[in-house]
């Protein structure tokens, strides 16, 4: 257990579904990541929040949207996804910016 | 060609060998992670370093700034070290941004 927490652990989803990735730190940090991770391919940075503000995003469709309503919850919101989306995506939380980061287990999602 | 390197891709030891695995990169860093990650996709930071060497338990983890190298060492290995293990950089101008090395498969057998 790191601390930090993701539901659903496990999402198949259609083309035209909307559904949303949630995760949760109960560390006290106050930076959120979100990271994509395709098979046989390195984990790619998506988008970085720090203290609730969007300080990075790495050229992420529109397709996929952040939320961080706190400092302890992140959310990634689905819709319109491609086959080629289905990838484990992971958050992590930092107790800053540029700090060690701890990871959630991930949600593997799958879009048929 | 990737900004981080690793080697080997895949590596299989029997149980009680001594095991390396290697980063290079080639950017200026502010800090390099090793990591490891289970199947079933969960992923723990191992070491975060940015000089000289650091152990814990069977583990060492040591970096060469000047040569842009960093290798993870297991001694006594286990089956139960099997998983991949990522080595990732933060560059000195990339701010929050890791980039991350493809990932060593260690399979340990008893």
């Amino acid at each position: 257990e790191t601390g930090v927490t993701q539901t659903p652990r496990h999402l198949v989803m259609g083309m035209t579904n909307k559904k949303s990735l949630k995760c949760e730190q109960h560390l006290g940090h106050n930076a959120m990541y979100w990271y994509k991770q395709s098979a046989k391919k390195p984990l790619e940075l998506m988008f970085v929040y720090s203290l609730e503000e969007r300080v990075e995003n790495n050229s992420v469709p529109s397709r996929f949207s952040p939320e961080c309503p706190n400092s302890s919850h992140l959310f990634l919101h689905l819709h319109t996804l491609q086959p080629e989306d289905s990838a484990l995506y992971l958050c992590a939380s930092s107790p800053h910016t540029g700090s060690e980061q701890y990871f959630g287990p991930g949600t593997r999602l799958t879009v048929t | 060609k990737n900004e981080v390197e690793q080697s080997p891709q895949n590596l299989t030891a029997q149980e009680g060998e001594f095991i390396t695995i290697n980063c290079s990169y080639s950017v200026g860093i502010s800090a390099l992670h090793w990591l490891q990650q289970h199947p079933g996709g969960g992923i723990v930071s191992l070491f975060m370093l940015s000089s000289g060497k650091k152990k814990h338990g069977r583990l060492i983890a040591t970096i060469n700034i000047q040569e842009k190298h960093s290798s993870l060492h297991i001694t006594a290995s286990h089956p139960r070290d099997s998983a991949v293990y990522i080595c990732a950089v933060r560059g000195e101008t990339s701010g929050s941004r890791l980039t991350f090395g493809e990932g060593t498969q260690l399979t340990v057998n008893p």
